[in-house]
């Protein structure tokens, strides 16, 4: 079975704090994604990545940024995390999610 | 990118057969039909997708009819375990490519 996998399940960090939230797929896709999912508002697409070293912008980019060095790993960093990025992420590897890192912002 | 209308919930017992339809009017000949299964607290999972006609998993059968601008997931014989959200979505077939989720279906199973 592919498995894409996102390092923590639950994460808390203060606000400020630059947060990295790492996402590994072993399936050799060049594809790769970024979304949160908020109650209401559905999965929003954040950044996403069609190869290494490449990123583009999705529909919710502020405040984020991403890392793409190897084909493998796609990373989500939150430069200085603030309240209103407590959220569920969600990584995508082609068309595997992996389970999710629930983040909460103090 | 194609935008995907669904119903926002739907019931139904144990045993029966749900059809969940999306029209997407606006789909691009390049665009793929896919269709994702979530529960609460985990990621989506991927169903089924098709291009055109009718396309059968172990899990579900998706419907399409020839001017693609709607699609059908069929559940046959649901039980309390596909009780979940199911999202319909249309995109270029890559590898998954930028697939946007819009509020999907929230599906009761019930006894």
């Amino acid at each position: 079975d592919v498995k894409v996998t996102q390092s923590s399940r639950y994460l808390v960090k203060r606000t400020g704090e630059k947060v990295f939230l790492e996402c590994v797929q072993d399936m050799d896709h060049e594809n790769m994604f970024w979304y949160r999912q908020d109650p209401g508002l559905g999965l929003r697409l954040i950044y996403f990545s069609y190869d290494v070293k490449m990123k583009e912008k999705g529909d919710i980019p502020e405040g984020y940024s991403v890392s793409r060095e190897k084909k493998e790993r796609f990373s989500l960093i939150l430069e200085s995390a603030s309240t209103n990025q407590t959220s569920m992420y969600l990584c995508r590897g082609g068309y595997t999610f992996g389970s999710g890192t629930r983040l909460t912002v103090v | 990118l194609a935008k995907t209308t669904q119903p926002i919930s739907m019931d139904s017992y144990e045993g029966q057969e749900v059809n969940i339809t999306c029209s997407h009017n606006n789909i691009a000949t390049n665009d793929y039909i896919t269709w994702y299964q979530q529960f609460p607290s985990q990621g989506p999972r991927f169903i089924i997708q098709g291009y055109k006609t009718k396309v059968t998993n172990e899990v579900a059968s998706l419907f399409i009819p020839a001017d693609r601008k709607s699609s059908t997931l069929s559940l046959p014989r649901v039980s309390l375990s596909d009780t979940a959200v199911y999202y319909c979505l249309v995109g270029i077939y890559n590898q998954g490519g930028k697939l946007i989720f819009g509020q999907g279906t929230e599906l009761s199973v019930k006894p």
